[in-house]
Order: structure tokens, then sequence, then C-alpha cells
């Protein structure tokens, strides 16, 4: 099972600064198949980014994720105040599917 | 445009049993991979499982946590996904949400509820 590792577990930015996202897989992720949702209270989970780079639908391009093989990263380049959320990390590439535990993004 | 409409959930008695529908449109559902996620109020994702496409026999695959309890199967005509959840207990009371992927793309529903309590 690849286990993923998330950090930090809650960074505290005010809107306008850059976040930057960890996400460290255990072993190499298949095809790079990794994604990243943005989690609000009592919501579903929102697709940010797929296959560690693809931009999903209707997200603003201040997001980006980068990497590949174990090493993941989600960067908000200035954020905005509906951007304050958890987010997570998945690996899709293989069986079992894993996801990381969060990342919490609050206002300071 | 892809949708997925998960539906089925409600309450349930520890030990009883609980059959979750994943209905898609907008895509033919048989030609790809889907996935059962859960979340427990005020935890984060769980993987439940695979359930191949077509190509691969539908062939299935379970998180260790569901494994003997829970079964899926497909439906083509309904172009539908299936969970059936037997002898369930307390710990699986979450929020289910079905996924597909296209070309290396998710796409999720917006979950179905279900609560497993006496």
């Amino acid at each position: 099972e690849i286990v993923l590792t998330q950090s930090p577990g809650t960074l505290s930015l005010s809107p306008g600064e850059r976040a930057t996202l960890s996400c460290r897989a255990s072993q190499s992720v298949s095809n790079n198949y990794l994604a990243w949702y943005q989690q609000k209270a009592g919501q579903a989970p929102r697709l940010l980014m797929y296959a560690a780079s693809g931009r999903a639908p209707g997200i603003p391009d201040r997001f980006s994720g980068s990497g590949s093989g174990t090493d993941f990263t989600l960067t908000i380049t200035s954020l905005e105040p509906e951007d304050f959320a958890v987010y997570y990390c998945q690996q899709y590439g293989s069986s079992p599917g894993t996801f990381g535990q969060g990342t919490k993004v609050e206002i300071k | 445009e892809v949708q997925l409409v998960e539906s089925g959930g409600g309450l349930v008695q520890p030990g009883g049993s609980l059959r979750l529908s994943c209905a898609a449109s907008g895509v033919t559902a048989s030609a790809h991979f889907m996935d059962w996620v859960r979340q427990a109020p005020g935890k984060g994702l769980e993987w439940v499982g695979r359930s191949k496409n077509k190509a691969n026999i539908y062939s299935t695959e379970y998180a260790a946590s569901v494994r003997d309890r829970f079964t899926f199967s497909r439906d083509d005509s309904k172009n539908s996904l299936y969970l059936q959840m037997n002898n369930l207990k307390s710990e699986d009371t979450a929020v289910y949400f079905c996924a597909i992927y296209i070309n290396g793309r998710p796409g999720w529903g917006q979950g179905t509820l279900v609560t497993v309590s006496s």
C-alpha cells in the first residue's frame, strides 16, 4: 500500500499570500496519478488537480500542481478568501487507492 | 458533462444490510474504472474499493476493513455501479462517494450518508 504523507498539517496564512502544500508517497505513484482535492465543511471534495499537474475544468489558474514519482506539490499563488479549506491528495494509479491525511489552510 | 449520483443511504441497525447505487450519465460507465470512497464524520477520506472496467471483467479490489462484507456490482443497462454492504458496523457510518476515472481524470458524485446505529 502506498502511504501518502501531507505536510504541513495546518497552514496559517493571510489572503494574498502564497500557499505550498506537500504530498509525499512511500513509493512511486504509477503514471503520476496523483490528485488534489479541496473540501469545505458539509461539502463533497472538489477536484482541483489530476495526474499531478492537470488542472480540472473551472479551477482558477492560481492553483497549480507539480511533482512526479514520490514528491508532489500543490501551490496556490495568492490566497483568496474562498480558498481557506482542507486539502487532500489521492493516488489512484494502483490499488489500494490511498489518501493523505489532509492539510488545513486557515486564516492567520 | 459527466455526472455521478449516489443513492440508497439511510439509517440501518448494526448487523444489517444496505445497497447503495451510483448512476452515471454523460459517460459509458462500463468502459471505466470506478471506486467507492467514504468519509466518516469529522474524519478524512478512505478508499473502500475499486471496480475495474468491462475489459477487465469488472474485477474488484476491496479495502481490508470491508473485505468479506462489501460487494461491488455493475448493471450496464442502467449505467450504474452498486455497493452491497452486509453485517454493517458502527464504524461504517460515513458519507459514501463513488468516483469514475476517465483518461486519468477522476470525477466524483455528491455522496450518500449511511448511518449505522441502534
